[in-house]
């Protein structure tokens, strides 16, 4: 059984600041998503990394993929009022399955 | 437009009472599922679909029935809804598990 940590669970700073989210786990996965989640909708991807070592960046967005393919973490600087929702991480194993898991999720508030 | 669709986007219902959460979508996606979404656990997978006709567990199938008898719909069952299926439902689909998932808007269902 594979063990999916993300952290930390709530996050409440003022605009401006920075801030990282971690999705950990004891498993090696061959890809990982990140989405967003706005209230009263769904999730919406935000991106995919798939090689271990791997920087995204989408605008004031900094997604990395550990080494081993074991751990990621989003990085935003200068939080925005607009960057406020909820954070999922999602790790996709090898071999297709089907099955998909989804970290507990990293609530965010972005205070003006 | 791309999109999923479900429905109803609310319903309230007493214990026992079939009822069905229909999920559509129109992007010819092969796979889809079903979670659902409690404070402080994420989203949790409770069916999936890699085509029609071929349907399997996710995390926590248990009360839950799903079909796939066409492509583009994939509606799930509470047979008998209980009080702990309270929740926040959401389809999503994709080309594939490891693609990105499209999301449905969510059906909030309070079972009383």
């Amino acid at each position: 059984t594979q063990l999916l940590e993300q952290s930390p669970q709530f996050l409440s700073i003022q605009e401006g600041e920075n801030l990282t989210v971690y999705c950990n786990s004891s498993s090696v996965f061959s890809s990982l998503q990140w989405y967003r989640q706005e209230p009263g909708e769904g999730p919406v991807l935000l991106v995919t990394v798939v090689t271990g070592g791997e920087v995204k960046k989408l605008k004031r967005l900094t997604f990395q993929f550990g080494d081993a393919r074991k751990d990621s973490s989003l990085h935003i600087t200068a939080a925005q009022p607009g960057d406020t929702g909820l954070y999922l991480c999602a790790p996709i194993l090898s071999g297709n399955t089907g099955k998909l898991i989804f970290g507990q999720g990293t609530t965010l508030q972005v205070k003006p | 437009e791309a999109q999923v669709t479900q429905n109803p986007r609310y319903l309230i219902t007493v214990t026992g009472k079939k009822l069905t959460v229909t999920c559509s979508q129109n992007m010819n996606h092969e796979y889809m599922s079903w979670y659902r979404q409690d404070p402080g656990l994420g989203l949790r997978q409770i069916y999936y679909s890699m085509n029609v006709e071929v349907t399997d567990k996710g995390d926590v199938p248990e009360g839950y029935k799903v079909s796939r008898k066409e492509k583009r719909n994939f509606p799930l069952i509470l047979e008998s809804p209980s009080p702990n299926q309270t929740s926040l439902y959401f389809c999503a689909s994709s080309f594939a598990p490891d693609y990105e998932q499209y999301f449905g808007p969510g059906t909030r269902l309070t079972v009383t």
